[in-house]
């Protein structure tokens, strides 16, 4: 079955950069993109951006432009999200997602990872 | 794309009928999913393309509209059904946005 598998709980000090990864199983990792989706305490869904396991290319929301890289690796099925420049209020919940039901379902999210927390202090 | 939800909150009892509504402000015709989320789980999609129900999910869910305006229906509230919901536009991509979600709508129990 589908499962995205992410990485432990992290903790930075602010400006420091974090890596969070993402790793897939139960399909085939290329014929799919990943979206990653961050979740501030107590706040809404934000849409980060996506990239495409089967050739790299990328899609980044406009207000994380020049601070985060989504990468993957074929090799092991694994995606990565990496933010540079950390600020208190990047404090969250980072999930990666998939759309395996892909355009049938409108690219909707039908598995999520189970999120990584990722705090942001001093 | 920016989506509205409303209510943000909700007190209910079970067995009520709950609607939500979600508003885009431009035409996503029906690129629209619905999700649930519990504290500390990740978000379940309940609905896709606005009213097409996800594989496993009960019946007394149910979505309709497109273009701008958008509504999830729960026929009879039950007990697990107290979440947070979160609509979700699939129309654009990042440079006009990109997948936003609502604000979301909390519901609990009256």
């Amino acid at each position: 079955q589908v499962q995205l598998v992410q990485s432990g709980a992290e903790v930075k000090k602010p400006g420091a950069s974090v890596k969070v990864s993402c790793k897939a199983s139960g399909y085939t990792f290329t014929s799919y993109g990943i979206s990653w989706v961050r979740q501030a305490p107590g706040q809404g869904l934000e849409w980060m951006g996506w990239i495409s396991a089967y050739n790299g290319n990328t899609n980044y929301a406009q207000k994380l432009q020049g601070r985060v890289t989504m990468t993957t690796d074929t090799s092991t099925s694994t995606a990565y999200m990496e933010l540079r420049s950390l600020r208190s209020d990047d404090t969250a919940v980072y999930y990666c997602a998939t759309a395996y039901c892909g355009g049938d379902c409108y690219e909707a999210f039908d598995y999520w990872g189970q999120g990584t927390l990722v705090t942001v202090s001093s | 794309i920016q989506l509205t939800q409303s209510p943000s909150s909700l007190s209910a009892s079970v067995g009520d009928r709950v609607t939500i509504t979600c508003r885009a402000s431009q035409g996503i015709s029906s690129y629209l999913a619905w999700y649930q989320q519990k504290p500390g789980k990740a978000p379940k999609l309940l609905i896709y393309a606005a009213s097409t129900l996800q594989s496993g999910v009960p019946s007394r869910f149910s979505g309709s509209g497109s273009g701008t305006d958008f509504t999830l229906t729960i026929s009879s509230l039950q007990p697990e059904d107290f979440a947070t919901y979160y609509c979700q536009q699939l129309n654009s991509y990042p440079r006009e946005g990109g997948f936003t979600f609502g604000p979301g709508t909390k519901v609990d129990i009256k």
